[in-house]
């Protein structure tokens, strides 16, 4: 069965460096999004991606965060001078439509000193 | 509180038993998503149901979502050792873009 595939699995990264997670979506789906899962905490929505474009971002999606689907394959989530509160697992999700089960890889444990 | 808010926060069955976990939300949604993730993994998904539909079913799963009260409920018939994980309810809105919030969760321990 196609997989939604992560990496790295975990990154270590000393604060205020750049970070960039990969992800590759299962190949046919259309539709991307980024969560984050703090340490003991619920899932949490970061961004929603579509057609080349952001479709919705939550308030934690700040100016820190971009996302990119460079090729037909990768989908990233970059984030610019890390803070310690960055700290969490990130997943990648992707699903064939807006309205359809998301698939998610495995996360990227992402570590700031 | 938060859009998708899941009782109880844990729960201690024995195995066979059937185990029961609820869900409520505050906003209109589209879809209501319920997903299981085991320890240190990524979120599998367990069954969806739309805003339109009363009752779904998969293998011993059954979920059921009441619009009126904005609740959802998911049943596990004779549980087992391997269901032990935490199961998240996820609500999913579109407004123009697409949203999809999850819930705290359960975490569901079955007793062998």
């Amino acid at each position: 069965e196609p997989e939604v595939t992560q990496t790295p699995s975990h990154q270590v990264t000393q604060m205020g460096q750049e970070v960039i997670l990969r992800c590759v979506p299962i190949s046919n789906h259309l539709y991307f999004y980024w969560y984050r899962q703090i340490l003991g905490q619920k899932v949490e929505f970061l961004v929603s991606f579509y057609n080349n474009e952001i479709s919705e971002k939550s308030e934690i999606f700040d100016d820190q965060f971009s996302v990119e689907r460079p090729d037909g394959s990768n989908f990233t989530l970059k984030i610019r001078s890390t803070k310690l509160e960055d700290s969490a697992m990130y997943f990648c999700a992707s699903g064939t439509g807006n309205n359809q089960p998301q698939h998610f890889g495995d996360g990227t444990r992402l570590s700031i000193l | 509180s938060q859009q998708g808010e899941e009782d109880p926060q844990a729960l201690s069955i024995q195995e066979g038993e059937n185990a029961t976990m609820n869900c409520s939300y505050k906003t209109s949604i589209n879809n209501l998503q319920w997903y299981r993730q085991n320890s240190g993994r990524g979120l599998v998904h367990l069954i969806l149901i739309r805003s339109n539909e009363r009752e779904k079913h998969s293998g011993r799963l059954r979920v059921t979502l009441d619009t009126s009260k904005k609740s959802s409920s998911l049943l596990i018939t004779a549980s087992r050792a391997a269901d032990t994980a935490s199961y998240f309810c996820a609500t999913y809105r579109n407004t123009g873009g697409f949203k999809t919030i999850f819930g705290a969760g359960t975490r569901l321990f079955v007793k062998a």
